[in-house]
């Protein structure tokens, strides 16, 4: 199975903030990661796909980046609605398989 | 408007079964593999299992291998799974989710991202 790590596993940042976010696979997934955010009790809701790819109706401040193992998530000015927790996910092969998760705190 | 609507989710005894459906609406479901993600609770996402479009190609996660089976009816627009042998670490809630991708197979459904989540159902295994 591919493993996905994240870093860090929580950041708090302020309103108007850049944040970044890693996420390291275990194997070449070419640019097959996608970026979800989740905040309490809702389903995750997807931001990025193959890696750097916006989802339709994501504001343009979330961009990735990355390919092969090493990939980002970048907030370019943090807004109130995106303190919640992002996950990586890899879509090379089965099992797919998420990071642990990255939660991004109000400072 | 897409939407996916999770029921079949409840208290169940170690070792039971139950069955988790999902109705699918607003988009072509014979075109589209499907999934089942699952959170325990204060955990991560977990994927669990998925099903191609025209589910003839069924995957599993090592944890639920030889105890689920993921079904579809595309009769009714409807994504499955039966849970058998049911066990504590199972307790989660369990979202249906859509793979992005109308073409592909295997993960490769899966290279738009999971783009559509129903909203969940919990499933707690407790004696």
């Amino acid at each position: 199975d591919i493993q996905m790590t994240q870093s860090p596993s929580s950041v708090s940042a302020s309103v108007g903030d850049r944040v970044t976010i890693t996420c390291r696979a275990s194997q070449d997934i070419s640019s097959w990661l996608a970026w979800y955010q989740q905040t309490p009790g809702k389903a995750p809701k997807l931001l990025i796909y193959a890696a750097s790819r916006l989802q339709s109706g994501v504001p343009s401040r979330f961009s990735g980046s990355g390919s092969g193992t090493d990939f980002t998530l970048t907030i370019s000015s943090l807004q109130p609605e995106d303190f919640a927790t992002y996950y990586c996910q890899q879509a090379n092969s089965f099992p797919l398989t998420f990071g642990q998760g990255t939660k991004v705190e109000i400072k | 408007e897409v939407q996916l609507l999770e029921s079949g989710g409840g208290l169940v005894q170690p070792g039971g079964s139950l069955r988790l459906s999902c109705a699918a609406s607003g988009f072509t479901f014979t075109n589209y593999a499907m999934s089942w993600v699952r959170q325990a609770p204060g955990k991560g996402l977990e994927w669990v299992s998925g099903i191609s479009d025209s589910g003839g190609s069924t995957y599993y996660a090592d944890s639920v291998k030889g105890r689920f089976t993921i079904s579809r009816d595309t009769s009714k627009n409807t994504l499955f799974v039966q849970m058998n042998s049911l066990r504590a670490e199972d307790t989660a809630v369990y979202y249906c989710a859509k793979g992005g991708r109308d073409y592909g197979s295997g993960p490769t459904y899966y290279y738009y991202g999971i783009d559509v989540w129903g909203q969940g159902t919990t499933v707690t295994v407790s004696s």
